[in-house]
C-alpha cells in the first residue's frame, strides 16, 4: 500500500533483550518521526529524522534507545536491554515538508512487550 | 514545558447526539492546533487544524474553533454516527523552535451506539 508500513505489529520479548522496529514511510517524505505510545496516554515523541540524519533525538529516554535511517527512507528503532518499562506501542510517522504543517501520516505501530 | 490536557474518556454516546470534546493547552507562544483521530486497526491520521486565533477548522462534521483566550480547541459536532467511534487525540505545534513535533493529549475515547 501506499501508506507507512511498521513492521512487526506485535513484538514479545524477554528483559535484557535487543528488539529492532522497521519503519517504511511514504514514498518521498523526507521528514520521519518516531514516537511511543503508552497504555491509556498519547504518543511521545522520541526522534525526528530530516533526510539521513536526526535532526532532533531529545525524545529518547535514555542511550539504550537508539534510531538510523542510513539510506534517508526505511528507519531502525533500536532497542537494548530491554526493560518491561519499554512496553509500549511504537508509532512512526512521516511527512513531505518537514512536519512543520502538522500533519504526520502514521503507521498502525509496533506493539511491544518485554516480559 | 507545552502540553495538552483533554477530557477523560470514555465517551458513549447514541447516534445523532451532539458532542463535545474539551481540549486546552499550554504552550510558549503561538502554537498551531491539531485534532487527531485513530479509528479502530487504523494508524492515526490528521481530522483538522487551526494555525491563528480564531481559525476555525472543519472535516467530516467536525469542528473546532482556536479560542486564544481561554487557551483551548474543543472538538464539535452537530450529529455523531457509529462510524465516528474512535480515539481523538488533541494536539499541538509550538512555533517556538519547532521542527513538526507533536505534543498529544492523552486521547479520549468515543463510542457511538445505534
Amino acid at each position: 500500500g501506499a501508506g507507512v508500513s511498521q513492521t512487526p505489529s506485535n513484538k514479545v520479548t524477554e528483559k535484557g533483550k535487543y528488539v529492532e522496529l522497521r519503519c517504511d514511510p511514504i514514498s518521498g517524505h523526507t521528514a520521519l518521526y518516531w514516537y511511543r505510545q503508552s497504555l491509556g496516554q498519547g504518543p511521545e515523541f522520541l526522534i525526528y529524522f530530516q533526510g539521513t540524519g536526526a535532526a532532533d533525538d531529545s525524545g529518547l529516554p535514555n542511550d539504550r534507545f537508539f534510531a538510523v535511517r542510513p539510506e534517508g527512507s526505511v528507519s531502525t528503532l533500536k532497542i537494548q536491554r530491554t526493560e518491561r518499562g519499554d512496553s509500549a506501542v511504537y508509532l512512526c510517522a512521516s511527512s513531505p515538508l518537514g512536519g512543520v504543517t502538522g500533519e504526520l501520516f502514521f503507521g498502525e505501530g509496533s506493539r511491544l512487550t518485554v516480559l | 514545558g507545552d502540553s495538552v490536557t483533554q477530557m477523560e474518556g470514555p465517551v458513549t454516546l447514541s447516534e445523532e447526539a451532539c458532542l463535545t470534546i474539551n481540549c486546552t493547552y499550554t504552550a510558549t507562544g503561538y502554537p498551531s492546533l491539531f485534532w487527531y483521530v485513530q479509528y479502530p486497526g487504523e494508524g492515526l491520521q490528521l481530522l483538522l487544524k487551526a494555525t491563528k486565533a480564531d481559525d476555525k477548522g472543519s472535516n467530516k462534521g467536525f469542528e473546532a474553533t482556536y479560542r486564544k483566550e481561554t487557551t483551548s480547541f474543543h472538538l464539535e459536532k452537530g450529529s455523531v454516527q457509529v462510524s465516528d467511534s474512535a480515539v481523538y487525540f488533541c494536539a499541538l505545534i509550538s512555533r517556538v523552535g519547532s521542527q513538526g513535533n507533536l505534543i498529544f493529549g492523552k486521547g479520549t475515547k468515543l463510542s457511538v451506539k445505534p
